[in-house]
């Protein structure tokens, strides 16, 4: 068990770029969710995956924001066109059974959009 | 849909003191309930968990939590801080099976340890 893997750690990017990010979870994992989390607040739920299905998408997933797990192993998370507002840390979780055994973090990116 | 609040938003104690951070939810039945810890620049690490049974849950570090059905309750406790539990705490409730999956988190509590 290697822990819920997030690459890059950090990521300062201009506006309007395009950035994308990994997160491997724990390889006998099957739900795969991904997290906004900016200064001062709980995270907020963007979407989730079981195995390669996408099963869930939060209102604060825009058309910008695109995610992906293929093959329902590691899963992208993708910002087109970014914007200042998007500036924040977005955690990667992964979990065999949410109800019985919560999630396992990973530690995070953490977005910057000059 | 589910939804915490956790009231206080910074708290102060020295070590040695005993600690309870208070969380409430919203939820249309009995939930999953958990709470989690975040040191700065770092994810979140899972204290503990109430599923069923026992309402007072033991979880890592020393910690404690009792679920109180009548109070939408679910506050965190130990019985004497360390420095190193400086941190942010998260309470999160999750719906039952059949529900949503995913877990909706307070605004979180900071703890700041006095020497």
């Amino acid at each position: 068990d290697t822990g819920v893997s997030q690459d890059p750690r950090h990521k300062i990017t201009k506006r309007g770029q395009n950035v994308t990010f990994r997160c491997d979870p724990i390889s006998e994992h099957n739900r795969l969710y991904w997290y906004r989390q900016t200064l001062g607040q709980g995270p907020e739920f963007l979407t989730y995956f079981q195995n390669e299905a996408q099963l869930e998408k939060s209102r604060l997933l825009s058309d910008r924001f695109s995610a992906e797990r293929p093959k329902g192993s590691f899963s992208t998370l993708e910002i087109q066109r970014t914007e200042q507002g998007d500036s924040a840390m977005y955690l990667c979780a992964s979990s065999l059974d949410t109800s019985v055994y919560g999630y396992t973090f990973g530690s995070g990116t953490r977005l910057t959009v000059v | 849909a589910q939804s915490v609040t956790q009231p206080d938003i910074h708290i102060t104690v020295s070590e040695g003191a005993s600690l309870e951070l208070r969380c409430n939810y919203s939820y249309g039945a009995t939930p999953y309930l958990f709470w989690y810890v975040q040191s700065p620049g770092q994810g979140l690490q899972l204290l503990l968990k109430y599923f069923s049974g026992d309402t007072l849950v033991q979880g890592i570090k020393g910690f404690e939590a009792e679920f109180k059905r009548s109070q939408s309750s679910f506050n965190l406790r130990k019985p004497s801080v360390h420095w190193s539990d400086a941190a942010e705490y998260f309470c999160a409730v999750g719906a039952r099976k059949g529900g949503s999956e995913k877990l909706v988190f307070g605004k979180g509590t900071k703890l700041t340890v006095n020497p």
